[in-house]
């Protein structure tokens, strides 16, 4: 079975703080990889892909991705607390297209 | 406009009634696919399809029939609805296996 591990949480930081999110996966075949945030009751919205090794960066936020750990890991600087959701973690299986969802680590922006 | 519409937005029904999702894109992405979210277990595949004439289930397809009417469309089915299918239902797109964008998703509650 493969899977995507994430911390539930709740993960709560300070606003102004740097949250970090981490991701682990099992398929050492993977990828894809990408954090989608969740509002309650709202669908997913991509916040960052991520293909190879190393840090991507996109304004305040930062993914990074070892793949000989097989971990994935999101970063938020300048916390706001509109960044309070819930982080969904998604890798695609290798040589499919299927994504494999973790079930989310939910962060709390404390104002 | 939105790229991927859903209805209905909400929808509560009965045991035992044939209840249908829809879901339009305006993308032009090729594959689309059925989620469903339950509180705790995450997104869960329901089917997916890479065009017209290809239609595949997911990890939890029993209960559940899918209709690609169109590259633009696609439908989804609860032939006989249950209590244990009430869930939050997302539809999304892609192009290939990229990214996948979703739809604003379906409540759908079964008495």
């Amino acid at each position: 079975q493969k899977e995507v591990e994430q911390n539930s949480g709740p993960l709560s930081v300070p606003e102004g703080a740097i949250a970090s999110l981490n991701c682990t996966y099992s398929d050492r075949g993977s990828q894809s990889f990408f954090w989608y945030r969740q509002y309650s009751g709202k669908s997913p919205e991509l916040i960052m892909s991520i293909y190879s090794n190393g840090d991507k960066e996109d304004g305040r936020f930062t993914a990074q991705l070892n793949k000989a750990s097989q971990y994935v890991s999101l970063l938020i600087r300048d916390s706001q607390p509109s960044d309070s959701a819930t982080y969904l973690c998604a890798v695609t299986a290798e040589g499919t297209y299927k994504y494999i969802f973790g079930t989310g680590t939910r962060l709390k922006v404390l104002a | 406009d939105a790229d991927v519409t859903q209805t209905p937005r909400n929808r509560i029904t009965k045991t035992g009634k044939r209840i249908m999702l829809e879901c339009s894109q305006t993308k032009g992405h090729d594959r689309m696919y059925w989620y469903r979210q339950d509180p705790g277990l995450g997104l869960r595949l329901i089917y997916y399809s890479f065009d017209v004439k290809d239609i595949n289930k997911g990890e939890i397809s029993d209960g559940y029939s899918v209709s690609r009417q169109a590259q633009a469309k696609f439908s989804l089915s609860l032939e006989s609805a249950i209590p244990n299918q009430t869930a939050l239902y997302f539809c999304a797109t892609s192009y290939r296996g990229d990214t996948q964008y979703f739809g604003p998703g379906t409540r759908l509650t079964v008495l």
